[in-house]
């Protein structure tokens, strides 16, 4: 079946300008996680939806990030008023969720964001 | 704070060894672990989970789990330049959000 999809794939805005990242969930997963991963970095956990409510925004770095679901699949990212340090590739996991931990997450191909 | 840590290596293996990939965890009720695998400029992928103590073999990998140590490994038998890739070893600590290390890159060479 169908994996986990991001558009877009590459995404070059200017400093100030507002972005949207979109994520595509294998059907089914109800749990959706973002991560950011600046070049030769780890993961870098954002959020995490279970359906369509986010129990956990622990990990979105300022208020000029925000993030949705609806539907209890697509999600969107979107940045606020970029920064240069917002640059980095923005990835999403969705799994099944039904145990905590258990689950494995898969990966989308993640969008590339550079902030001039 | 959780955290996993690994060497960020790289660890150069010559091919046809054996690779063995290194993990230590910081909260002692995390339950279970994953191996993912990273080429350059590609997106994480699942080589091996692990639940329990001991050793799970899947083909030419082996995950390692020891929870008393806090220790978690991963092995890779008859090491091939395709397994040249950086490692990113996962801990859960019974929440919905898993603790990543940082990654070691492993290269194989001819």
């Amino acid at each position: 079946g169908a994996g986990v999809s991001q558009s877009p794939s590459n995404k070059v805005t200017e400093k100030g300008k507002d972005v949207e990242l979109r994520c595509d969930p294998i059907s089914g997963h109800t749990a959706l996680y973002w991560y950011r991963q600046s070049l030769g970095q780890g993961l870098e956990f954002l959020i995490y939806f279970q359906g369509n409510s986010a129990p956990d925004k622990s990990g979105l770095p300022s208020d000029r990030f925000s993030a949705e679901r609806t539907g209890g699949s697509v999600s969107t990212l979107t940045i606020q008023r970029t920064q240069q340090e917002d640059s980095a590739v923005y990835l999403c996991a969705s799994s099944l969720s039904s145990a905590v931990g258990q689950e494995t997450q898969y990966f989308g191909p993640g969008t590339r964001l550079l902030v001039l | 704070q959780k955290e996993v840590e690994q060497n960020s290596g790289p660890l150069s293996v010559p091919e046809g060894a054996i690779a063995s990939l290194n993990c230590t965890y910081s909260d002692r009720g995390s339950q279970s672990f994953f191996w993912y695998r990273q080429y350059s400029g590609k997106s994480p992928e699942l080589i091996m989970s692990i639940y329990s103590n001991g050793d799970k073999e899947d083909g030419r990998f082996t995950a390692q789990l020891n929870k008393a140590s806090q220790y978690v490994s991963l092995l890779i038998r008859d090491s091939q330049p395709s397994d040249s890739a950086t490692y990113l070893c996962t801990s859960w600590g019974g929440s919905y959000i898993p603790t990543f290390g940082r990654g070691t890159s492993l290269i194989v060479h001819p």
